[in-house]
């Protein structure tokens, strides 16, 4: 099961900052915080990942609580084309089934014209 | 460089029948990871392979199985096909044992059962 909580949906106007919040009360002090998208009709798409310090790269930024049981992806300026369900995932860094993705149903983000 | 390449891309099969899915992965990726995509959840882990090694297995009967080839293709076979085994199945490649943020994925292959 997945270990991470996430709201169904979002809307967000095009342009502005899309905050994609995420919980995971449970996470582990060896977990990292993953996050992928999925646009429609194609396969995930890495965003960023981080264990306990902000990340920001040249797609998104990820904000996370000092206590580790939540954060938030940040779109800066949403396009239309960031339209897609957001996947937060916390996962182990190691080998066998416990490096790999546990997926949840993810937020499905709507940036609006 | 091309990315990872999954075929076909849709395919219908009758219940009971059986079905092989293939996947090339990114060149210089060893491990391949399979997932099963139900429509409106979440990719679910089937299963992984690195150099031609079973890694990690997910919940899914004896049904499906897989291998990893000599240069690091990979196929997933079902059999006895069910009507639930519809989805859209994702192949996702990395250069190490385990899908970390350089998991690339495929654009899946669609399968419906009737």
């Amino acid at each position: 099961d997945a270990k991470t909580t996430q709201p169904t949906s979002m809307d967000c106007a095009e342009g502005r900052a899309a905050n994609l919040p995420c919980n995971h009360s449970t996470i582990s002090g060896n977990e990292y915080v993953y996050w992928y998208r999925q646009i429609h009709s194609q396969g995930p798409q890495y965003i960023i990942h981080g264990l306990k310090n902000n990340e920001t790269n040249e797609m998104a930024s990820l904000i996370i609580t000092e206590d580790r049981k939540s954060s938030t992806l940040i779109l800066p300026h949403a396009t239309l084309r960031d339209t897609a369900v957001y996947y937060c995932i916390v996962r182990v860094v190691g080998g066998g089934s416990q490096g790999n993705l546990i997926f949840g149903k993810g937020t499905k983000l709507s940036v609006k014209p | 460089d091309a990315g990872v390449t999954q075929s076909p891309t849709h395919l219908i099969k009758t219940r009971g029948q059986h079905v092989t899915l293939r996947c090339s992965p990114i060149s210089g990726h060893k491990s391949v990871s399979w997932y099963q995509q139900v429509l409106g959840q979440g990719p679910q882990f089937i299963f992984q392979y690195y150099e031609k090694e079973e890694r990690g297995r997910g919940n899914f009967p004896d049904r499906f199985s897989a291998r990893q080839f000599p240069n690091y293709s990979s196929e997933l076979n079902v059999n006895a096909l069910l009507l639930g085994d519809s989805a859209l199945y994702l192949c996702a490649s990395s250069e190490r044992d385990w899908s970390g943020p350089e998991a690339f994925f495929g654009q899946g292959t669609r399968l419906t059962v009737v």
